[in-house]
């Protein structure tokens, strides 16, 4: 069975920075790629951030560019998406979802999330 | 703001059949063959019940079935439940290699 966890969200000061974690399993997580997904308070779905199977290639929304950076551990089937600079407008749930192996879409599996709230 | 439009709502009685439509504002968007479609109750993760245009997930009911003509993706509902009210949303590529998601279709079982 897939199981990804999220955690490390958390209230922040704008300007301050996170750390989330996604601990997989159920399935070979070095061969899958990976991706964040956020939903802000009564709002949609917003993709965040993708990364390849191995790591190398990276993807962003231009909202994050430059102050989030997304990566893995594939030893430690962990995912992590470090958030610096934060915005009141990156208040939100956080997702983490597995991808096919080559692919950013669709999202096959996903976690229950991890909020994080900015604000002075 | 997203490239792909959706509804804001739609509703149903159950037994009857509703269609979402997801169209890319772009000329380039929706125009290949990997939308996919998610639902999400009230406090849940969402749920992936359509891929690649109108592939099903092992699992997911056969009521669920998706379309697509030109630039406007479809999913469609049929034999409506009281447990198909949920918000559903879409999802596709970019011609920059990034993901959007539709603005999301509040469905309503009457």
């Amino acid at each position: 069975e897939v199981v990804l966890v999220e955690s490390g969200g958390g209230l922040v000061q704008p300007g301050g920075s996170l750390r989330l974690s996604c601990a997989a399993s159920g399935f070979p997580f070095g061969t899958y790629a990976m991706s964040w997904a956020r939903q802000a308070p009564g709002k949609g779905l917003e993709w965040v951030s993708g990364i390849s199977y191995n790591g190398y290639a990276t993807y962003y929304t231009d909202s994050v560019k430059g102050r989030f950076t997304i990566y893995r551990d594939n030893s430690k089937n962990t995912l992590f998406l470090q958030m610096n600079s934060l915005r009141a407008d990156d208040t939100a749930v956080y997702y983490c979802a597995k991808n096919p192996a080559r692919a950013l879409l669709p999202f096959d599996y996903w976690g229950r999330g991890t909020l994080v709230t900015v604000s002075s | 703001q997203s490239a792909l439009t959706q509804p804001a709502s739609v509703s149903g009685s159950p037994g009857q059949s509703i269609t979402i439509s997801c169209t890319g504002t772009f000329s380039d968007v929706v125009h290949d063959d990997y939308v996919s479609w998610y639902q999400q109750h009230p406090g849940e993760a969402p749920k992936l019940i359509i891929y690649d245009v109108f592939n099903r997930p092992s699992g997911v009911s056969d009521r669920f079935s998706g379309s697509k003509s030109g630039n406007t993706a479809s999913l469609t509902i049929s034999g409506l439940l009281p447990e198909d009210e949920a918000d559903y949303f879409c999802a596709s590529y970019t011609s920059s290699i990034t993901v959007d998601f539709g603005g999301g279709t509040k469905l309503t079982v009457l």
